[in-house]
C-alpha cells in the first residue's frame, strides 16, 4: 500500500515570499490533517478535512496560510507572505473516517516538508 | 484532551527492554492512550494504542495502570533502528466533537546504544 506523499521535500525561500506544499493521501483516507513541526517540537496540528470540507482550523495562522482539499483527495498548504518563524517542517496526515462514532483509526504521516526561510 | 508528562530522554542498551513511562493522571473514562514515534527525518509512525487493558503487537506492548493515571511502552528487544522520539498521547474515544486530532508534547528521546 502506498503512503502519503509530499512534496516538495526541501524549500528554501526569503521572507515574505509566497510557498505551496501539496500531499497526496492514502487512497480512501478521507481525513486528512497537516501539521507544522518547528524544531525541537511535536507536531502542531493546523488544519483538518474531512473529504472537501475543513473540520478544524483554529490553529491555523489564517492571515498568512491556507489550505485546500477541493475534491476530497490532495491537499495544498500555502503561505503567503513567509516569515522566519515559519521555517519548520510541514506534516501531512491521513486517516479512515470513524463511522461508527467511536476513534480508533490510526494516523499514516508523510515525510514531511522542511522549509527553511531566510 | 488530558495532557501527559514524559521524561525527555533515556538509554537503552542494544537488546535490551526499553521501558518508556508516560503519566497521565487527568485521564477520562472517554479517552484513550496512544504511542507514536518519530525517527530521525521521517513523519510520526504509530506504535499501539490502548484503553485500559494491556496492548501488545508486533512492534511493542503497552502497560495501563489500573487507575489509568499512568502507562508504559516496552520494546522487548531495542535495536538501534528503534533510536527515535517517543510520543504517548491521550486522544478522546468518541464523541460528536471528535475530530481524531493528536496533540503531540515534546515526547521522550530513546537512544538505542551498542
Amino acid at each position: 500500500e502506498a503512503g502519503v506523499a509530499q512534496s516538495p521535500r526541501y524549500k528554501i525561500i526569503e521572507k515574505r515570499q509566497s510557498v505551496a506544499f501539496w500531499c497526496n493521501p492514502i487512497s480512501g483516507h478521507a481525513t486528512l490533517y497537516w501539521y507544522q513541526q518547528i524544531l525541537g517540537q511535536g507536531p502542531k496540528l493546523l488544519i483538518q478535512f474531512q473529504n472537501n470540507g475543513v473540520v478544524d482550523d483554529s490553529q491555523l495562522p489564517k492571515d498568512r496560510f491556507s489550505a485546500e482539499r477541493l475534491k476530497g483527495v490532495d491537499s495544498t498548504l500555502k503561505i503567503q507572505p513567509a516569515k522566519l518563524e515559519d521555517s519548520a517542517v510541514y506534516l501531512c496526515a491521513s486517516r479512515l473516517p470513524d463511522l461508527s462514532g467511536y476513534d480508533y483509526n490510526e494516523q499514516f504521516f508523510g515525510p514531511g516538508t522542511r522549509l527553511t526561510v531566510l | 484532551d488530558a495532557k501527559t508528562t514524559q521524561p525527555t530522554s533515556m538509554d537503552c542498551a542494544e537488546g535490551r527492554a526499553a521501558n518508556l513511562p508516560c503519566n497521565h493522571s487527568t485521564i477520562s473514562g472517554n479517552e484513550y492512550v496512544y504511542w507514536y514515534r518519530q525517527i530521525h527525518s521521517q513523519g510520526p509512525q504509530y506504535i499501539i494504542h490502548g484503553l485500559k487493558n494491556n496492548e501488545t503487537n508486533e512492534m511493542a506492548s503497552l502497560i495501563i495502570t489500573e487507575d489509568r493515571k499512568s502507562s508504559t511502552l516496552i520494546l522487548p528487544h531495542a535495536t538501534l533502528r528503534d533510536t527515535a522520539v517517543y510520543y504517548c498521547i491521550v486522544r478522546r474515544r468518541y464523541g460528536s466533537s471528535n475530530t481524531g486530532k493528536l496533540i503531540f508534547g515534546q515526547g521522550t528521546t530513546l537512544q538505542v546504544k551498542p
